[in-house]
């Protein structure tokens, strides 16, 4: 098992622009989610994927928007970036028969809306 | 409308000494309930977790006790150990495999010398 990797660690962007985060899942985890946590906050959930197929969404506008590859990588992509999407984003990965129990969470993309 | 509810956002404790860590919630068709640990520029990282059909959960020096009819649950760290000083969020969810993790606001731990 290599663990749960995400790039950038750190990211600085303006309003308006568009970003890319991505996530290296664990071989074999079938099932990512993404999660926001903003400054002295609890994560919260944007999304999970599964088979590359959007497997529920929390409440999010459609601009937050995910992809997952059959390699076990994933995206986040957020259009049209306003200052409180400003957060940690966290994504986690697991099998679809563990769920949250076999849930292993990266490192984060601390984003900076500026 | 935050489901999950931690109302201390700091505890200190001796080490050695008990550390309790509570958390309340809203939704009663919540079924799991787990506590994550996350130390500075790391993600979190499971701890331990319980059903709602059970009332107590122990692993080691971790024990969760869930009171349905208070919707209350709540961590114990026994002895606790400088180690285990992090940021202490609880999580509910519904059956497996659920689709989402919904977080408390986090508990940070201290645990003094």
């Amino acid at each position: 098992e290599t663990g749960v990797t995400q790039s950038p660690t750190h990211l600085i962007k303006t309003r308006g622009q568009q970003v890319t985060l991505r996530c290296s899942s664990q071989s074999g985890h079938n099932t990512v989610s993404w999660y926001q946590q903003a400054l002295g906050q609890g994560p919260q959930f944007i999304f999970q994927y599964y088979r590359e197929e959007e497997n529920g969404r929390g409440n999010f506008p459609p601009r937050f928007s995910g992809l997952q590859f059959p390699n076990y990588s994933s995206e986040l992509n957020v259009n049209a970036l306003e200052l409180d999407d400003s957060a940690l984003y966290l994504c986690a990965s697991s099998t679809r028969d563990r769920g949250h129990y076999g849930y292993t969470f990266g490192s984060g993309t601390r984003l900076t809306v500026v | 409308d935050q489901q999950v509810k931690q109302n201390s956002p700091s505890l200190s404790v001796q080490e050695g000494r008990i550390s309790i860590l509570n958390c309340d919630y809203t939704n009663s068709m919540f079924d799991y309930f787990l506590w994550y640990k996350k130390y500075p520029a790391e993600g979190p990282t499971f701890l331990i977790s319980i059903s709602s059909i059970k009332d107590k959960n122990e692993d080691g020096r971790f024990t969760v006790f869930l009171n349905k009819s208070a919707k209350h649950l709540s961590l114990h760290i026994v002895p606790s150990q400088p180690g285990d000083s992090a940021v202490y969020f609880c999580a509910a969810s519904g059956p497996v495999p659920a689709s989402k993790l919904t977080f408390g606001t986090g508990t940070r731990l201290q645990v003094t010398l």
